[in-house]
């Protein structure tokens, strides 16, 4: 058990629709990141929040957002769905933003769109 | 762009015998480097890490090698066993315009054990 939590564990929803992913990270990081895995493109980097605040995007979409709140939860926002954003969303923490530390992955979130 | 890459995507080994894994990267910037290891409907998880300024650095059966003059990494996993099969998956650190740190992932290898 790597400590962080995702939810939902399995998400189905349809074209156009928007949909809100959550992650708790482990206790004592303040660096949260998401990270999208699909067949095609591997596992990619979107987007790296630290205590709160933004600090890097990767391959993120525009339909794509993300916050990170004051107990340092955070979610990833996705909207307008298409097709291709079917794939496992992953969390990962870290104890802070600019390190050489590994970062801690959750288990994900499985998202279909039908 | 540059990107991080794996040698073979699927490596069959017999139990107890030694496994290893390659990988090459191409960003020579890279300064650290990280193994996970993937089982089905789990996320990937945390095995070993090297910074750029080693060339090797060991764990509880587990190896890693760096060559930072052809960029090549490696995994050595010693006496296999059934609970290893997995997708393994090296990543270096992605110094972004903002200075932190997405992981750049290669595509993966399916290691399979053999009874």
């Amino acid at each position: 058990d790597s400590g962080v939590t995702q939810t939902p564990k399995h998400l189905i929803t349809a074209t156009g629709q928007r949909v809100t992913l959550r992650c708790s990270p482990r206790s004592g990081d303040l660096s949260v990141y998401w990270y999208q895995q699909s067949l095609d493109q591997g596992l990619q980097f979107l987007i790296q929040y630290y205590n709160g605040e933004e600090r890097a995007k990767g391959n993120i979409l525009e339909r794509f957002s993300a916050q990170q709140f004051p107990d340092l939860h955070s979610e990833l926002n996705l909207s307008s769905l298409e097709l291709g954003d079917s794939a496992l969303y992953f969390c990962a923490s870290s104890v802070e933003a600019y390190s050489n530390q590994p970062q801690h992955f959750g288990d994900g979130t499985r998202l279909s769109i039908l | 762009g540059e990107s991080v890459g794996l040698h073979l995507p699927t490596l069959s080994v017999q139990e107890g015998d030694n496994s290893i894994i390659n990988c090459a990267y191409s960003n020579s910037a890279s300064d650290y480097f990280i193994w996970y290891k993937q089982e089905s409907g789990k996320g990937p998880q945390f095995i070993i890490d090297i910074r750029s300024n080693m060339d090797k650095r060991q764990g509880q059966r587990v190896t890693v090698l760096l060559n930072k003059t052809v960029k090549h990494l490696s995994l050595q996993i010693a006496a296999t066993q059934p609970g290893d099969s997995a997708v393994y998956f090296c990543a270096e650190k992605q110094r972004s315009g903002g200075g932190a740190d997405g992981l750049t992932f290669g595509k993966g290898t399916h290691l399979i054990i053999q009874p």
